[in-house]
């Protein structure tokens, strides 16, 4: 039921950037709707980690950069650090049926 | 900082209705400055968002859910709530209450640990 496809994992090395890719259509990024990017370690709650595409809430390290284009949304965590294997989800809004408010598959972060 | 905390039965049996309810502290629910959201994710699968509430007690519904949602708000107790009827085994899942920026933002700022809700037969 996810509208939003990103890779199941994505793998780096301590110091390392990596990017979650996050794959939409015209119905949601698109048709120009802000994507926001959510930090999930299991048994916590989820954390808000970049609102409007490139915004960081206060207390997230720069380390954690978010870009949109076209259909598509990107995170990037860059310096890679132990403490950010975790899973990611993207979202946005989507204005069919299906929607309002999507999330993407999610993405498991390991860091090696 | 606004927090959140899920409560009711972990475990409910088919045909019968789900209810939980969040608790939020750090911030009155009646300020405005949210809507007031459940989201939910079956074991191995990715986030649904199940409805919103105002304040008021206005609501709005996933379109696939629709037919057997109910939020409610209790300003008094600071707490707003969730009931979906008719449950199946395909509603097991861990169930999330979060604070949602509406308008132009749309997004989820505050969540709760989750509470896992099992349907069983």
């Amino acid at each position: 039921q996810s509208v939003l496809t990103q890779p199941p994992s994505v793998s780096g090395a301590p110091g390392q950037r990596i990017t979650i890719s996050c794959s939409g259509s015209n119905s949601n990024i698109g048709a120009g709707s802000d994507v926001h990017w959510y930090q999930h370690l299991p048994g916590t709650a989820p954390k808000l980690l970049i609102y409007g595409n490139n915004n960081r809430p206060s207390g997230v390290p720069d380390r954690f950069s978010g870009s949109k284009s076209d259909t598509s949304a990107s995170l990037a965590i860059t310096g890679l650090q132990a403490e950010d294997e975790a899973d990611y989800y993207c979202q946005s809004y989507d204005n069919t049926l299906t929607g309002p408010y999507v999330f993407g598959t999610g993405t498991k972060v390991t860091v090696l | 900082q606004v927090q959140l905390q899920e409560s009711g039965p972990g475990l409910v049996k088919a045909s019968q209705t789900l209810s939980l309810t969040c608790t939020v502290s750090g911030g009155s629910i009646s300020t405005g400055d949210y809507y007031w959201s459940w989201i939910r994710q079956p074991a191995g699968k990715g986030l649904e968002w199940i409805g919103r509430i105002y304040t008021s007690g206005a609501t709005k519904y996933n379109p696939s859910l629709k037919s057997r949602v109910t939020l409610s708000v209790d300003t008094s107790k600071n707490q707003f709530s969730l009931k979906l009827s008719s449950v199946t085994a395909a509603d097991t899942a861990v169930y999330y209450c979060a604070s949602f920026q509406g308008g132009t933002r749309n997004f989820f700022d505050y969540w709760g640990r989750g509470t896992l809700v099992t349907v069983s037969s």
